[in-house]
């Protein structure tokens, strides 16, 4: 069966400092993997998707960036956190028409 | 593109009541239409869908959605309510548009639904 892991599951970060958020997913190959960001109060924004390897598209503009250095790896950055960018930080896959999501990391920005 | 309006940002019930949480959405192409749930600092956990055939689609946990063209409504629907399904819940749709949507979700803003002994 698939699997979907994120980590860290919490994060406190000053403004300013570098973020790396990480997902992988085990049991399928070639998924569409996502980034969404759930702020407090509000649904869920999509961030970025990757339909393969190196293949990054942004939905929203922003200081972060996403990257897929491997096929079931999908990585959140940033240089400079802002406060703005504190939020619940969701990962996703899908092979169809539905995703699967993963546990999440709260992230703080202090 | 797609929009998704959920009309109650909190339900509060008793527990045993029956439940629905409504939600509206808009597209210019057909779509497919989904409800998650989400506990408290956890991730989204997909209840159901609906892509095709029968409008009335059953889900996990005792719940069902029906799918109402004419009126671009999926609302989502509990007979009898418990403690446990205290939770937000969110629709999605995603355009049945072929190879552009790549699979991208569109989220309503969630419901909250609060289950009273």
């Amino acid at each position: 069966s698939q699997t979907i892991h994120q980590w860290p599951a919490t994060l406190v970060q000053p403004v300013g400092s570098p973020l790396s958020l990480e997902c992988t997913v085990e049991g399928t190959s070639n998924p569409n993997l996502y980034w969404y960001r759930q702020a407090a109060g509000r649904g869920l924004q999509l961030l970025f998707y990757s339909v393969g390897i190196g293949q990054i598209s942004s939905e929203v503009p922003q200081n972060l960036s996403a990257s897929r250095p491997q096929d079931r790896q999908f990585i959140l950055s940033s240089k400079k956190l802002l406060l703005s960018d504190s939020g619940f930080y969701l990962c996703a896959w899908s092979a169809s028409y539905e995703q699967y999501f993963g546990p999440g990391t709260r992230l703080t920005v202090t | 593109a797609q929009s998704v309006t959920q009309l109650d940002s909190q339900v509060p019930v008793f527990e045993e009541a029956p439940v629905e949480l409504r939600c509206n959405y808009s597209s210019s192409v057909s779509v497919y239409l989904f409800w998650y749930v989400q506990y408290p600092n956890q991730g989204l956990q997909l209840l159901l869908k609906y892509l095709s055939g029968s409008t009335l689609v059953k889900g996990i946990n005792g719940f069902e959605a029906e799918f109402n063209k004419s009126q671009t409504s999926f609302h989502l629907r509990k007979p009898s309510v418990h403690i446990s399904d205290t939770a937000e819940y969110f629709c999605a749709v995603q355009a049945n548009a072929g190879g552009t949507s790549y699979g991208k979700l569109t989220f309503g803003q969630g419901t909250i639904l609060t289950v009273h002994p």
